[in-house]
């Protein structure tokens, strides 16, 4: 029973390299998220998804692209990486968009030097 | 816009004490209320959650917790404390019938355990 799983769990980038951070569900949800967390600032949602082919700006998207091709899929790219983008990641599924369980993958700690 | 505060961003409790960390939100109506647990290098896990009904909630690991509509909150508890709880504790709203669909989280409070 996998649920929501994330690679890779660290990586370490310089500044201009690029990324992709990928998200895997096997639980046939259709909603998927990801979470930026930072000391002190709980998480805040980057950007989300409600279905195959479909994405939405989060509360801080500026930075980062994604891509939700297969519904169990959804890729977080990191185009420029600048140091303010050190953070652990997290990808999360639901099966509906507001009210429902939320399931977290166990992140993936991302240092940009 | 709806908004999470938890006020306490460290708690230290003894074994075996009883355990309360609050949280108030900033909603219109009755948001969808969560607690999520995280330990140490591991992603969030769902302790509960409110949607409707009964304002006192049963969770997992011994948890509770109690909406209050008259003070918009949302508190934790737990009567008795084991060191395995020591963690970082979210709560968390959503909207209902929202158009974005996400959660919003409080910033967390750590909570240590003494033996």
């Amino acid at each position: 029973n996998a649920g929501v799983t994330q690679t890779p769990k660290f990586r370490v980038l310089k500044t201009g390299q690029s990324m992709t951070l990928l998200c895997a569900q096997d639980m046939n949800h259709e909603y998927m998220y990801w979470y930026r967390q930072d000391p002190g600032m709980g998480l805040r949602l980057i950007h989300y998804s409600v279905g195959e082919g479909t994405t939405a700006k989060g509360e801080v998207p500026d930075g980062y692209n994604v891509s939700r091709l297969k519904k169990q899929n959804f890729l977080l790219g990191l185009e420029s990486a600048a140091p303010s983008q050190t953070s652990v990641y997290f990808c999360a599924s639901s099966r509906h968009l507001t009210g429902n369980t939320i399931y977290f993958g166990e992140g993936s700690w991302l240092t940009v030097v | 816009a709806q908004s999470v505060t938890q006020p306490d961003i460290h708690i230290t409790v003894s074994e075996g004490a009883s355990l309360e960390l609050r949280c108030n939100y900033s909603y219109g109506a009755t948001p969808y209320l969560f607690w999520y647990v995280q330990s140490p290098g591991q992603g969030l896990q769902l302790l509960l959650k409110y949607f409707s009904g009964d304002t006192l909630v049963q969770g997992i690991k011994g948890f509770e917790a109690e909406f209050k509509r008259s003070q918009s909150s949302f508190n934790l508890r737990k009567p008795s404390v084991h060191w395995s709880d020591a963690a970082e504790y979210f709560c968390a709203v959503g909207a209902r019938g929202g158009s974005q669909g996400n959660l919003i989280f409080g910033k967390g409070t750590k909570l240590s355990v003494k033996p």
